[in-house]
């Protein structure tokens, strides 16, 4: 099946620094890549979406210059949380869809806490 | 707007079955995906329909009345290792999945 990495798979930063999270598709190309936001006991809550060589499109209520999304090739890309705050701490999921395909294939997560 | 309903949460006994309802209302339909989510993990795919129907596989089975707007996933022979969230989610085309709330389901002895 199609695999999604994500890197780094927890992360814990300083109040005010800014956190670099990488997602790729290993065996696929990706048209399509999803940022996903979940707190502790709590569904998923889509960020936004990118499409390669786009600019991402971000869901309400979600600061795009604070969540910096880049998707340079169609195997990667990257969420920037800008000056971090202890809420921002949360579960931070990626998925990736390919052309003709309306499934989604999670990455394994990455896990940040802002202190 | 979208809108996708599960339980909160379910309990159920080893070995036993358990199914899980899902009922949507969403402008444009073209499948519903069920995902199962462990605590700290990311999701993993368990089925996908599209058209009405049963799909079995293994020990769950995924069925869509798109009539009805209503989905469930039956899990059979229950294993301690089935105690996970378990996320239904509809796909409208080329936009993002639509996900529920998820359902926890606690697995006892």
């Amino acid at each position: 099946g199609a695999v999604v990495s994500q890197h780094p798979s927890w992360v814990i930063c300083k109040s005010g620094t800014s956190v670099k999270i990488e997602c790729r598709s290993l065996d696929f190309q990706a048209t399509t890549m999803f940022w996903y936001r979940q707190f502790p006991k709590q569904s998923l809550m889509l960020m936004a979406t990118s499409n390669e060589g786009s600019k991402a499109t971000y869901e309400q209520g979600v600061e795009k210059d604070k969540f910096l999304i880049n998707h340079a090739s169609l195997t990667l890309s990257t969420l920037t949380v800008t000056s971090a705050h202890p809420e921002d701490s949360s579960f931070y999921i990626c998925s990736a869809q390919w052309v003709n395909s309306y499934e989604q294939y999670f990455g394994p997560g990455t896990r940040l806490t802002v202190t | 707007g979208q809108n996708i309903d599960q339980p909160t949460e379910m309990t159920a006994t080893e070995g036993a079955i358990v199914q899980i309802n899902c009922t949507y209302q969403t402008s444009g339909f073209n499948g519903l995906f069920w995902y199962q989510q462990h605590a700290g993990e990311a999701p993993t795919f368990l089925s996908y329909n599209v058209l009405d129907g049963l799909e079995e596989k293994g020990r769950f089975s995924s069925f869509l009345s798109r009539s009805k707007g209503y989905s469930y996933l039956l899990l059979k022979e229950l294993q301690m290792k089935d105690s996970a969230s378990y996320l239904c989610a509809v796909s409208r085309g080329n936009t993002p999945l639509v996900f529920g709330k998820g359902t926890r389901l606690s697995v006892i002895a």
